[in-house]
């Protein structure tokens, strides 16, 4: 029982370096979702996708990229890493049938520090 | 979307029942309440959502005001386990939309004494 797998855990990178942050799930999901938490706050929608093929931007897209080629993978990359990026990183996944109150699982969130 | 206003931070004691309120004076008809946690270092969990009636759970109640503009979430006997912050979220059915986001606030955050 897998459910959504985060990698890496923890990345430190360099101002104006990129990376990619994977997310995977085995929990054949519809919809998937990516999420920034900074200290002390609550987490903050960056980008969403309904299915593959399909994302579209949440709250705070500015500086992400998203793809969506198979259900199961889900990664979001960052093109030129900025200070203002230097928060944890939460994938989910929910089932897409079933009604709007169907749970999302998380994964355990990347650990990002940019310097 | 309806706001929530929980507070900052709780204490509560191991093996005592922990009442976590929440406020949502201006929800809907068709807005459900969801509570997830955040145990320290991992990812938020589901925990339980209702809309009028009182739910039940393995991990915990959820008892809504019968005006709706209030709800509390309850652990019968808190555990260390349960140390973690813990966030009241609308979730309105109403009008479609596909990305069934949610939307977090701070939360409160739980301290369990031993």
């Amino acid at each position: 029982n897998a459910g959504v797998t985060q990698t890496p855990k923890f990345r430190i990178l360099k101002i104006g370096q990129s990376m990619t942050l994977q997310c995977t799930q085995d929990m054949n999901h519809n919809y998937m979702y990516w999420y920034r938490q900074d200290p002390g706050m609550g987490l903050k929608l960056i980008y969403y996708s309904v299915g593959a093929g399909i994302t579209d931007k949440g709250e705070v897209p500015n500086g992400y990229n998203v793809s969506r080629s198979t259900t199961e993978d889900f990664p979001l990359r960052l093109e030129l890493a900025a200070p203002s990026q230097t928060s944890v990183y939460f994938c989910a996944s929910r089932i897409g049938t079933g009604g709007v109150n169907q749970p999302q699982h998380f994964g355990d969130g990347t650990r990002l520090s940019i310097l | 979307d309806a706001k929530t206003t929980q507070p900052n931070s709780m204490e509560s004691n191991e093996e005592e029942p922990v009442h976590l309120p929440c406020n949502h004076s201006t929800i809907s008809g068709t807005d459900y309440i969801h509570w997830y946690r955040q145990l320290p270092s991992q990812g938020p969990e589901y925990v339980i959502h209702g809309l009028t009636s009182n739910v039940n759970n393995r991990m915990a109640s959820l008892a809504i005001a019968e005006d709706r503009k209030s709800s509390t979430l309850i652990l019968h006997r808190a555990t260390l386990r349960d140390a973690a912050v813990y966030y009241c979220i609308l979730r309105d059915v109403a009008g479609g939309g596909s990305n069934y986001k949610l939307t977090f606030g701070k939360g409160t955050l739980l301290t369990v004494n031993p």
